[in-house]
């Protein structure tokens, strides 16, 4: 069936770097994206979604890519901090009266101090 | 504002015995509410999800079953517990017509 993939499992960066985790999905109905941060033993806290409208879309410190002719969606975070250390999931879905977000596997970031 | 309480954090259960791990939101009413299953090193699997009390639809065939019995509660049980169902369970809730999720604290569940 349709789903969504990560192309890195593990991101190692030094603290200050910039990081850029990337997000592949197949299904060409997805209209809605949207990023997750993990730490570790908690629930999934939302940093940022994207309409399939828009191609890119700021937060505070954060950047989302939308690329549907390739159907790829990239996460930037500028400055990278060790509080960004998490696993990150991109998830998927189209519009319906319930959410359908279909996940990834997440990538496990890693940031040095 | 809104928030969801999970509970509890984390539950050894031996084989064979029973399950019940309540979930409740507040700040909102009418809530789209869902159970997630998160293996070790694997996404998120939903199990179950509902848009309204009494009404629960069911993702995938399993050992586990839910319940709504209140607007802003949700009740995930099993009646004999299996090895396979250990894993981080997590709770969650959308606005209605809206795929943007929020999730609990997540509960880590060992069965023994």
């Amino acid at each position: 069936g349709e789903s969504v993939g990560l192309h890195l499992p593990t991101l190692s960066v030094q603290e200050g770097d910039n990081s850029i985790i990337n997000c592949a999905y197949s299904n060409s109905a997805s209209d809605y994206f949207i990023w997750y941060k993990q730490e570790s033993g908690k629930g999934p806290q939302f940093i940022i979604d994207i309409r399939s409208n828009m191609d890119k879309r700021q937060g505070q410190r954060v950047t989302v890519l939308l690329n549907k002719t390739v159907k790829h969606l990239s996460l930037q975070i500028a400055a990278t901090q060790p509080g960004d250390s998490a696993v990150y999931f991109c998830a998927e879905s189209t519009n319906s009266g319930y959410s359908t977000l279909t996940f990834g596997k997440g990538t496990m970031l890693l940031v040095s101090p | 504002s809104q928030t969801i309480h999970q509970w509890p954090a984390t539950l050894v259960q031996p084989v064979g015995s029973p399950l019940s791990l309540e979930c409740t939101v507040e700040g909102t009413s009418n809530p789209n509410l869902y159970w997630y299953r998160q293996a070790a090193g694997r996404g998120l699997q939903l199990l179950f999800y509902s848009v309204g009390i009494g009404q629960i639809s069911s993702e995938v065939p399993q050992n586990l079953s839910a319940s709504r019995p209140q607007d802003r509660q949700f009740i995930l049980s099993s009646k004999k517990l299996l090895l396979s169902d250990s894993g981080f369970y997590l709770c969650a809730w959308s606005g209605v017509e809206n795929e943007k999720l929020f999730f609990g604290s997540g509960t880590q569940l060992s069965v023994l």
